[in-house]
């Protein structure tokens, strides 16, 4: 079975500081992307990240970037240098390979950001 | 970037009436776009796959008769929420990905639509 987990629902930060959001996944296939998405309280899915299976590097954008640990099957989302405007819901994401290309979310991880 | 857009962004509704939420590819055509439900501190579980031009797929445990999915061109997927009940008060949120190579590694989603029936 294809699986996400994300074991923090809730993570506090200190303004400036750097946070990592847990995400661990279960699949057989050797093919498959991993996203994140930033959800504020607006409700819009806001993509911030993507990591392919067979990428050799971290992906990084900015800000954010993806700790990639294929043989522990891991896709932690690190925030450097946190702002207030980063406080949201945090989904990671896995889309298998197929044709339909639907995403499966994690439960989630509630960042709060505080001054 | 690729842009979707939903609407309404919100809309209440009276029970056992129905409701229509359209979601549009702005800039790629989308042969295929997805529909999400998301209840309040929950995840986004998918309900249906919108495919263009031939019946949705749904998932399981979801009542095809209830949501009713027309994707009639190739920017426009329509929900319909059939007999609108309380329990289906929710937040529905659309998502579509660009074709060929980007497809595998980007998706796009709308800005959802928080239903309300009353």
């Amino acid at each position: 079975a294809q699986k996400i987990t994300q074991t923090q629902p809730g993570m506090f930060v200190q303004e400036k500081e750097a946070v990592t959001l847990d995400c661990t996944y279960d699949t057989s296939d050797p093919s498959y992307g991993l996203f994140w998405y930033k959800q504020p309280s607006s409700g819009e899915m806001i993509f911030l990240i993507y990591q392919g299976s067979y990428d050799q590097q971290n992906a990084t954008e900015g800000r954010y970037s993806l700790n990639f640990q294929k043989a522990r099957k891991s896709a932690n989302l690190v925030i450097s240098a946190s702002q207030l405007g980063d406080s949201a819901m945090y989904f990671c994401a896995m889309r298998f390979s197929g044709s339909a290309r639907q995403l499966t979310f994690g439960s989630g991880t509630q960042l709060t950001v505080l001054p | 970037g690729a842009v979707v857009s939903q609407h309404p962004s919100w809309v209440i509704c009276k029970s056992g009436t129905s409701v229509k939420i359209e979601c549009r590819s702005l800039d790629f055509q989308a042969t295929t776009m997805f529909w999400y439900r998301q209840f309040p501190k929950q995840s986004l579980m998918l309900m249906a796959t919108s495919n263009e031009g031939s019946k949705a797929t749904y998932e399981q445990g979801v009542e095809k008769d209830k949501f009713l999915i027309n994707h009639a061109s190739l920017t426009l997927s329509t929900l319909t929420v059939t007999s609108a009940h309380p329990e289906d008060s929710s937040f529905y949120i659309c998502s579509a990905s660009p074709p060929g190579a980007r497809s595998a590694t980007e998706a796009f989603f709308g800005q959802g639509t928080r239903l309300t029936v009353v």
